[in-house]
């Protein structure tokens, strides 16, 4: 069975600029969550889908979107890209998204803003 | 905010020695998982292990949980130098779904 794939896997942007990112969870895992690593924040919880449906979301500004497709695809979108921007975003996938399920990480996108 | 801690921050072992993780969280949790990346790539899922569980194994690995102290341990034994990585513990907190929290990680270099 395949894993989770992030594409694209490494990104460069301009200050100002807007990124989508995607996620293709392992088959038939229905919950995609996605996190931002970063050297001085650690992990962070952006938010999770189920369903097409956002469930969960972190402490993160509206200019950090995302939505999740029919066939559990999901992709987050950054708006107005910012320096602080800059980390590793990864995303992880689980069967239905409850505490009682392990979840699975992709490679990550790395994304850099300049 | 990060829920759980890890300690220590970094360890250095030779090949062939055990290395011992501790992770420690504040709330109360429905499951543990450590996870293990290296150089920044993503995160590879090593064990999970439930709140009414306080000992599991998956080969070399060993993951003890106190829910009482609110700690857990993992343990590499026999450690080679494929295990330098960065190891994390992640936690579920308080709501209903897999929201998982992260510690700080700890770095771990194992020399041939």
């Amino acid at each position: 069975k395949a894993g989770v794939t992030q594409t694209p896997r490494y990104l460069i942007k301009t200050r100002g600029q807007q990124v989508t990112l995607s996620c293709s969870p392992i088959s038939g895992h229905r919950s995609v969550s996605w996190y931002q690593q970063t050297p001085g924040q650690g992990l962070q919880f952006l938010f999770e889908y189920f369903s097409e449906t956002q469930r969960n979301k972190g402490n993160f500004p509206g200019r950090f979107s995302g939505r999740q497709f029919s066939n559990s695809r999901s992709e987050m979108n950054v708006s107005t890209l910012e320096l602080g921007d800059s980390a590793l975003y990864l995303c992880a996938s689980s069967l239905d998204g409850t505490r009682s399920n392990e979840q699975f990480f992709g490679p990550g996108t790395r994304l850099t803003v300049l | 905010s990060q829920q759980g801690e890890e300690d220590p921050q970094a360890l250095s072992i030779q090949e062939g020695e055990n290395a011992t993780m501790n992770c420690s969280y504040k709330t109360s949790i429905n499951n543990l998982q450590w996870y293990r990346q290296n150089s920044g790539r993503g995160l590879v899922h090593l064990i999970l292990i439930r709140s009414n569980e306080r000992e599991k194994h998956s080969g070399r690995l060993r993951v003890t949980l106190d829910t009482s102290k609110k700690s857990s341990s993992l343990l590499i034994t026999a450690s080679r130098a494929a295990d330098t990585a960065s190891y994390f513990c992640a936690t579920d907190g308080n709501s209903g779904y897999s929201t998982l929290t992260f510690g700080k990680g700890t770095m771990l270099l194992v020399s041939p």
